[in-house]
């Protein structure tokens, strides 16, 4: 069974960047795509970004100038940066593996538990 | 694409059939996938492809549609059913886009 598991500061100041890690284990992380989803009161479930194990990337327009995916497959982990963060970053971050039944199709099915990210100084 | 989830919640009792639409803003073929999520945990698969059941996920939820309208049927409530549904669109790998979300509360 795949697991993933976010890990990084639970604060970061306005103007900085946010830096988070999430470790996949039980599965090796080639051959998929994985992603970032984060979720706020404010405008619910919001996808940030993709990475595939070979470090192409797909991002949400929204943070495209903000975001940074990257992989490392020697330690079956992918990271999250944010930068020029505001209060408006604040949130749960979740990683999730990116599922592929057929060609076209994707779906999220295995997620992290996920993290809370409060921007405050 | 926006998905526009309803109802935005909605009261139910064990044992009721229950139904939840979401209507993406163009045609997005079956490219259509429904989360349940638990209060403080991260969102399941239950449906992908608008009507292919997660594998564990039993066969009391069902999903239905294309284009633009879809649903989320619950056939007989459980007690753990009670959560929040979200729709999500992938027809566009690189604007993936969730619904707004329906609160599914006990009665």
């Amino acid at each position: 069974q795949v697991q993933l598991q976010e890990s990084g500061p639970g604060l970061a100041k306005p103007s900085e960047t946010l830096s988070l890690i999430c470790t996949v284990s039980g599965g090796s992380i080639s051959s998929y795509y994985w992603s970032w989803i984060r979720q706020s009161p404010g405008k619910g479930l919001e996808w940030i970004g993709n990475i595939y194990y070979t470090g192409d990337t797909n991002y949400n327009p929204s943070f495209k100038t903000r975001v940074t995916i990257s992989v490392d497959m020697s330690k079956n982990q992918f990271s999250l940066k944010l930068n020029s963060v505001s209060a408006a970053d604040t949130a749960i971050y979740y990683c999730a593996r990116v599922y592929h039944p057929w060609s076209g199709q994707i779906a999220f099915d295995f997620w992290g538990q996920g993290i809370l990210v409060t921007v405050s100084s | 694409i926006q998905m526009t989830q309803s109802p935005s919640s909605l009261s139910a009792s064990v044992g009721d059939r229950v139904t939840i639409t979401c209507r993406a803003s163009q045609s997005i073929s079956t490219y259509l996938n429904w989360y349940q999520q638990k209060q403080g945990k991260a969102p399941d698969l239950l449906i992908y492809a608008a009507t292919d059941l997660q594998n564990g996920v039993p066969p009391r939820f069902s999903g239905s549609g294309s284009g633009t309208d879809f649903t989320l049927t619950i056939s007989s409530l459980q007690p753990e059913d009670f959560a929040t549904y979200y729709c999500q669109q992938t027809y566009r790998t690189t604007e993936i886009t969730f619904g707004q979300g329906t609160r599914l509360e006990i009665k």
